[in-house]
């Protein structure tokens, strides 16, 4: 079956340092990347939507210019998170969409901004 | 290998009938087991599990964790249209989330 592997599982950085997370389908393309932010009480908030080779569409109320979104190739899509502050510090968990598979979700990355 | 394994992968139903929702897990350094709700891009919570035994009910849902056996079932009670969707379990260590493949569920009127 398809999966997405994402990078890293967990990372601590410094406030005002940034963080980059990978996430890369296997054995198939995925041409519709969706990241999302994990809230208390486990809702998954979704953050933005890329195509590959075009601009992300951030949902409302998330700031473009803090959360990067780059969808370069079909099998790989990268968040990264600039100057990031303690109150950043979350789960973030991206997943793929492929006509056939439907939505196939990565293992999730915890960052502790410290 | 750490799996999830869900089934049946999808289901169709009338309207009013009850609907049980298996998914069985194998997951090192398993803490709960969460499953989840999507109908469009963003997954919606429904219930964490951390404890064997013990029933979580949310109105027409509920759901029980056997981590003797490793597996977890979701039950929906007479089932709504507004009930189809693709249900996700997802074993969660602390560190890692495994997401199923999901059930499709299809509730017709």
């Amino acid at each position: 079956g398809a999966v997405v592997s994402q990078h890293p599982s967990w990372v601590i950085c410094k406030s005002g340092t940034s963080v980059k997370i990978e996430c890369r389908s296997l054995d198939f393309q995925a041409t519709t990347m969706f990241w999302y932010r994990q809230f208390p009480k486990q809702s998954l908030m979704l953050m933005a939507t890329s195509n590959e080779g075009s601009k992300a569409t951030y949902e409302q109320g998330v700031e473009k210019d803090k959360f990067l979104i780059n969808h370069a190739s079909l099998t790989l899509s990268t968040l990264t998170v600039t100057s990031a502050h303690p109150e950043d510090s979350s789960f973030y968990i991206c997943s793929a969409r492929d006509r056939i598979y439907g939505y196939t979700f990565g293992s999730g990355t915890r960052l502790t901004v410290v | 290998e750490d799996k999830v394994v869900q089934s049946p992968l999808s289901l169709v139903v009338h309207e009013g009938d009850t609907v049980t929702l298996n998914c069985s897990y194998e997951v090192t350094n398993f803490r709960s087991l969460l499953w989840y709700k999507q109908e469009k891009k963003a997954p919606t919570f429904l219930f964490m599990l951390t404890s064997s035994g013990i029933e979580k009910k949310s109105g027409r849902l509920s759901s029980i964790l056997d981590k003797k056996e490793l597996f977890s079932i979701l039950n929906i009670t007479a089932t709504q249209t507004g009930d189809s969707a693709v249900y996700l379990c997802v074993p969660f260590t602390g560190n890692q989330f495994y997401f199923g493949t999901g059930t499709s569920l299809t509730v017709i009127p």
